[in-house]
């Protein structure tokens, strides 16, 4: 089983429709981040989390540190949003190393 | 500014040969990670890196593999002897300080072995 689990692997959206990517992982962590690779292949960070929520613009990201899970909201969903999104975390210990989910990938229709 | 630089972005080299990925880090950055993402896997920590030290390389394979990340110029990934295995995207990401919030991220290169 791996330490960080997505769900779902796939998913197909209307423009418009409210979004939820789910990241469950295994581990004490000392953060949690949520990336976005492109179709073309580049990765964006889009937030870092330790507890509680962050916004920027139409993406909301949670996490719940008791029960281990984040999860990634986009409202107003739009064809841009196109991608897979990766969550990753940093295990605690004091390592750099991040370990990652297999991603999500997401599909906006028009 | 720019952003956190690869090359080359595409590579093609037979069994056998070396594999050598550069990675220039944003502009005073001295942290610079490498990942590995294979075919349909997710990405995996290969090492860890500052200006002349290697400071977690826990990820990478025992052997074939190297990296450095010198005074100066970029960080290379240095991959001898390739086999069709090796063959996965490689990226590159380089943050400000320890634990910074936000890491950026290469575009990649992208390793064929054939």
């Amino acid at each position: 089983k791996n330490e960080v689990e997505q769900s779902p692997q796939n998913l197909t959206a209307q423009e418009g429709e409210f979004i939820t990517i789910n990241c469950s992982y295994s581990v004490g962590i000392s953060a949690l981040h949520w990336l976005q690779q492109h179709p073309g292949g580049g990765i964006v960070s889009l937030f870092m989390l330790s507890s509680g929520k962050k916004k920027h613009g139409r993406l909301i990201a949670t996490i719940n540190i008791q029960e281990k899970h984040s999860s990634l909201h986009i409202t107003a969903s739009h064809p841009r949003d196109s991608a897979v999104y990766i969550c990753a975390v940093r295990p605690q210990g004091g390592s750099e190393k991040l370990v990652f989910g297999k991603g999500t990938k997401l599909t906006v229709n028009p | 500014n720019a952003g956190v630089m690869q090359n080359p972005r595409h590579l093609v080299r037979r069994r056998g040969q070396e594999a050598r990925l550069r990675c220039s880090p944003m502009k005073g950055h001295s942290h610079v990670y490498w990942y590995r993402q294979l075919p349909e896997e997710g990405l995996k920590f290969m090492v860890y890196l500052q200006k002349e030290n290697i400071i977690d390389e826990s990820g990478m394979p025992k052997e074939r593999f190297s990296a450095e990340f010198p005074k100066e110029g970029p960080s290379i990934l240095r991959i001898q002897q390739v086999v069709r295995g090796d063959s996965a995207a490689y990226f590159c990401a380089s943050s400000l300080h320890l634990r910074a919030s936000v890491a950026f991220f290469g575009q990649g290169t992208r390793l064929t072995v054939v």
